[in-house]
Formats: C-alpha cells, sequence, structure tokens
C-alpha cells in the first residue's frame, strides 16, 4: 500500500460525458501527480500539483483540467470524453518539490463507451 | 530530462541475477538515476535511485559508473513475482516533470 488513495477504481462512461477522479496523496505530501496510461501510449506524464498551485504541464489535452485542494488532494476532470480517452489514470504523490521518488495510487480505470 | 534508452524486454529464469541497462549519455551535473517497477494494471513502484558508483537496498543494486552515461539494475536471484516493466528515468530533482519511457518488461519464468 503506497498511502495513495485514488477513487473510483472503475468508471464507465458514455462519449460526451463529464467525469472526475479523486486522488488523496500521502500524508504531506505536498506533490501531486497525474499519468494517463494506454494501451499504445504507455504512462504518459499529465500534470502536476505542489501545494495547491500548478507546477509543470505535460500532454494534457484542453478537455482536462486538475487542481489540488487545500486539504491536498487533488481531483482530474475529463470532460467531452471520447472513446480515445479510455485508459488508466494514475495519482502519484511525493514529499516536496523532488519528484524522484513518488508514490503512485492503484489507479482509475475509465471506460468510455 | 535526459533521454533514456533501454531495452524493450528481458526473459529470464527463477535464481537468475537479472542486469537491465539504461543509457543516458546527456546526463546532466545535478541528474539522478532513478528505477522504477510496474507490475499490470498497478501503479509505479520506486525501486531505487543512484548519483554514481554503487547503491544497494533490499530490492535491487544500481551500478553506475565514472562517467555516469549509463547506469545497470540488477535484480539478483528473480523469481516469478519479478515479472514486470521497469522504468529508468533520468533527471533533475528540481525538475518536477516524472517522464516514463517505454521501460523494458522482464519476464521471468519457472
Amino acid at each position: 500500500d503506497s498511502g495513495v488513495t485514488q477513487t473510483p477504481k472503475h468508471l464507465i462512461t458514455a462519449t460526451g460525458q463529464r467525469v472526475t477522479l479523486r486522488c488523496s496523496p500521502r500524508s504531506g505530501d505536498l506533490s501531486v501527480y497525474w499519468y494517463q496510461q494506454s494501451l499504445d501510449q504507455g504512462l504518459q506524464f499529465l500534470i502536476q500539483y505542489y501545494n495547491g498551485e500548478e507546477r509543470a504541464k505535460g500532454n494534457i489535452l484542453e478537455r482536462f483540467s486538475a487542481q489540488q485542494f487545500p486539504d491536498l488532494h487533488s481531483e482530474l476532470n475529463l470532460s467531452s470524453l471520447e472513446l480515445g480517452d479510455s485508459a488508466l489514470y494514475f495519482c502519484a504523490s511525493s514529499g516536496g518539490r523532488d519528484w524522484t521518488e513518488a508514490f503512485f495510487g492503484q489507479g482509475t480505470r475509465l471506460t468510455v463507451v | 530530462l535526459a533521454k533514456t534508452t533501454q531495452p524493450i524486454s528481458m526473459d529470464s529464469y527463477e535464481g537468475q541475477e537479472v542486469n537491465i541497462t539504461c543509457s543516458h549519455n546527456n546526463i546532466a551535473t545535478n541528474d539522478y538515476i532513478t528505477w522504477y517497477q510496474q507490475f499490470p494494471s498497478q501503479g509505479p513502484r520506486f525501486i531505487i535511485q543512484g548519483y554514481k558508483t554503487k547503491v544497494t537496498n533490499e530490492v535491487a543494486s544500481l551500478f553506475i559508473p565514472a562517467d555516469r552515461k549509463s547506469s545497470t539494475l540488477s535484480l539478483p536471484r528473480v523469481s516469478l513475482s519479478d515479472t514486470a516493466v521497469y522504468y529508468c528515468l533520468v533527471g533533475d530533482k528540481n525538475d518536477y516533470k516524472l517522464s516514463f519511457g517505454a521501460g523494458t518488461t522482464v519476464t521471468v519464468r519457472a
């Protein structure tokens, strides 16, 4: 158990819909990272937050957004969903700005039908 | 982040030592070398990190030559449960982005 909690574990939704994925980082961790993993694209970095502020952005679509709340939990919002958005979405956290030892959650498997 | 190159796949048998080499020719002075392990449908798990020479923990060893242009992850006496994808990451701790490449799929057979 990494200490990072993601909910829900599975999500099935229709194209065009909007979903919210939630992540609770390890106790005391200030950085939260979001990743998308699909079969054909591997593990893709989406976005990172540090203590409520966006720190780095990767290959995140404009239809996707994220935020980190004062209690440090984070949410990833995916809208206007397409079939290609079906993937595993991982959240990770680390203690500070140092990314090198991050702890990953079990992921949310999103299926868009 | 420095670009890394590692083999796509490796096969081994139970009880053997597995060595995965990662090339990172353009590694910078402030860069660290970090390895992660990922099982199917699970999040990656930190294995080991090093800057130079040798680092050992209860799971693996990491060998880094003096020029730091490559590194080798060594998994001693692997078992079936070590079948996973192993990722090599090289970067500055303050770079913020944690980016994974394709990784090396290690398959351990009985």
